[in-house]
């Protein structure tokens, strides 16, 4: 298993750019998850889905949109970027359920925006 | 809404010393907790949690944690560090009855040789 890749690793951007990041997983998990990461600020939640089809916002949704049209597949869409932005991107993925399930991450995208 | 806490933004230790990680969070509720570690340049790795039972939780690399529901609190211990410790460590929580996790700001761990 490969467990949850993500594409592309680096990306460099100019204002204004869009992109779209990928997260996939082999595991069959229900939970998708992106987050994003900055110094001193933890992992935010940007977006997640409960399942195929439904997405729903986290805490700092604003300048990005999701999409969950395969169960394996997360993807996360920046339509116009702009230096705010600026961060490293975390995908995880948890099974469904009420259980001690922990998240499994993904090893990230480097996203600069100049 | 959830939050989460942790004491310290920086530790620096030598090796061979013991070390102690706070954590705290808001929800008064049945709560998952987690505590991961990311090594420079890597992801988040699990480290270890606690659902149910003994609040003494044992993980991966010599690390322990101690649930204590008064306090609201689960700190990480390891007796002795080593120079590989040195990482960034996150403690997250997650409601029973949620599908989300909550993040603390996270500690940085620098271990002297």
């Amino acid at each position: 298993n490969a467990g949850v890749t993500q594409t592309p690793k680096f990306r460099v951007l100019k204002t204004g750019q869009s992109m779209t990041l990928l997260c996939a997983q082999d595991m069959n998990h229900e939970y998708m998850y992106w987050y994003r990461q900055d110094p001193g600020m933890g992992l935010r939640l940007i977006h997640y889905s409960v399942g195929e089809g439904t997405t729903a916002k986290g805490e700092v949704p604003d300048g990005y949109n999701v999409s969950r049209l395969k169960k394996q597949n997360f993807l996360l869409g920046l339509e116009s970027a702009a230096p705010s932005q600026t961060s490293v991107y975390f995908c995880a993925s948890t099974p469904l359920g009420e259980g001690s399930y922990e998240q499994y991450f993904g090893p990230g995208t480097r996203l600069t925006v100049t | 809404a959830q939050s989460v806490s942790q004491h310290n933004h920086h530790v620096i230790l030598s090796e061979a010393a013991s070390l102690e990680l706070g954590c705290n969070y808001s929800y008064g509720g049945t709560v998952n907790l987690f505590w991961y570690v990311q090594y420079p340049g890597q992801h988040l790795q699990l480290l270890l949690k606690y659902f149910s039972g003994d609040p003494l939780v044992k993980g991966i690399k010599g690390f322990e944690a101690e649930f204590i529901k008064s306090k609201f609190s689960f700190n990480l211990r390891k007796p002795s560090v080593q120079w590989s410790d040195t990482a960034e460590y996150f403690c997250a929580v997650r409601d029973n009855y949620g599908q989300n996790f909550v993040f603390g700001p996270g500690t940085r761990l620098s271990v002297l040789p």
